[in-house]
Order: C-alpha cells, then sequence, then structure tokens
C-alpha cells in the first residue's frame, strides 16, 4: 500500500458525459501527478499540481483539467468524453516539487461506452 | 525531443535463469532515472533511483546501473513472484521539464 488513495476504482459511463477522478496523496506529500495509461500508449503525464499550484503540465488535452485543494487532495475532470478517453487513470505523490520518488495509487479504470 | 526507450518488449525466464532489462535514453540532460514495478492492473511501485553514471542501486535480486546513455536493470536468480512490468522513466532538465518521461516497459514472466 502506497499509501495515495484515488476513488472510484471503475467508472462506467457514455461518450459526451463528464467524470471526476479523486486523490488523496500521502500524508505530508505535497506534490500530485495525473497520468493516463492505455494499452498503445504507456504510461503518459498528465499535470502536476504542488501545495495547490499548477507546477508542470504534459499532453494533457483541453478537454481535462485538475485542480489541488487545500487539503492537498486533487481532482482530475474529464468531460466530453470519447471512446478513446477509456484507459487507467493514475495518481502520484511525492514530497517535493520535483518528481523524485513518485509513490502511485490504484488507479481508476475508465471505460466510455 | 526527449525520448526513453526499454527492451526487450518482453522477457520470459525460467525461475533462476538471470537475466537484464535495458533502457536508453536520449535527453538533453538528465536530473534522474528512475526504476518502478507494474503488477497488472495496479499503480506502479517505486524501485529505485539513479542521479549520476557509474551508480549502482541493489534490492534483493536486482540491481541497477546507470550510464550515460542507458540503464540495466540485472535480475539475479529471478522466482515467478518478480514477474511484472518493468518500468522505466527519466527526468529531464530544461524548461518546463518538472516531470518524467516513462518507457512503455518490458514485461518479465518467470516460470518454476
Amino acid at each position: 500500500d502506497s499509501g495515495v488513495t484515488q476513488t472510484p476504482k471503475h467508472l462506467i459511463t457514455a461518450t459526451g458525459q463528464r467524470v471526476t477522478l479523486r486523490c488523496s496523496p500521502r500524508s505530508g506529500d505535497l506534490s500530485v501527478y495525473w497520468y493516463q495509461q492505455s494499452l498503445d500508449q504507456g504510461l503518459q503525464f498528465l499535470i502536476q499540481y504542488y501545495n495547490g499550484e499548477e507546477r508542470a503540465k504534459g499532453n494533457i488535452l483541453e478537454r481535462f483539467s485538475a485542480q489541488q485543494f487545500p487539503d492537498l487532495h486533487s481532482e482530475l475532470n474529464l468531460s466530453s468524453l470519447e471512446l478513446g478517453d477509456s484507459a487507467l487513470y493514475f495518481c502520484a505523490s511525492s514530497e517535493t516539487g520535483y518528481p523524485y520518488e513518485q509513490y502511485f495509487g490504484p488507479g481508476t479504470r475508465l471505460t466510455v461506452t | 525531443e526527449d525520448q526513453v526507450t526499454q527492451s526487450p518488449e518482453a522477457l520470459r525466464l525460467q525461475e533462476g535463469e538471470s537475466s537484464s532489462l535495458n533502457c536508453s535514453y536520449t535527453v538533453s540532460g538528465l536530473r534522474g532515472l528512475f526504476w518502478y514495478r507494474q503488477d497488472p492492473g495496479k499503480g506502479p511501485e517505486f524501485l529505485f533511483t539513479l542521479y549520476s553514471a557509474g551508480e549502482e542501486k541493489e534490492k534483493e535480486r536486482l540491481k541497477a546501473t546507470l550510464t550515460k546513455k542507458e540503464s540495466f536493470l540485472h535480475i539475479t536468480a529471478p522466482k515467478p513472484e518478480d514477474s511484472a512490468t518493468y518500468l522505466c522513466a527519466v527526468h529531464p532538465t530544461g524548461h518546463n521539464t518538472d516531470k518524467l518521461i516513462f518507457g512503455t516497459g518490458t514485461r518479465l514472466q518467470v516460470f518454476p
């Protein structure tokens, strides 16, 4: 158990819908990272927040957004969902703003039908 | 463009048969290289961080090494429980690069 929690574990929704994925980092970790993992593309970095502020951005679509709240939990919002958004979404956390020794949560499996 | 390539894509070993996984990288500068283990349907589990060429880290049957262009994950006398996908990632230097770039992994299967 990494200490990072993610909810929900599974999510099935229809195209065009909007969903919110939630992540709670390990106690004491200030950074949260979001990743998408699909079979054909591997693990892709989406976005990082450090102590409430956006710090780094990867291949995140405009339909996706994220935020980190004062209690340091984070939410990833996915809207206007397409079939291709079906994937595993992982959250990771680290103590500092640098992506060293990231600890990953169990993931949310999103299926868009 | 920063890039990470892992080989082989898949590896089948007999229990006790030692081998190595390769991670080659192309970056303008390297802040750190990371190895993770991922079991099916689960989040990656952190294994090692390497910062400079010549550095080595060990954990049980695993040993990671780093050169200026690649890293190796050596598995000595593997057991079936070592079966997993092993991911390599780099943290490059440069603008807006506080992020890791992952390779696509090596899927290891160890048979009894």
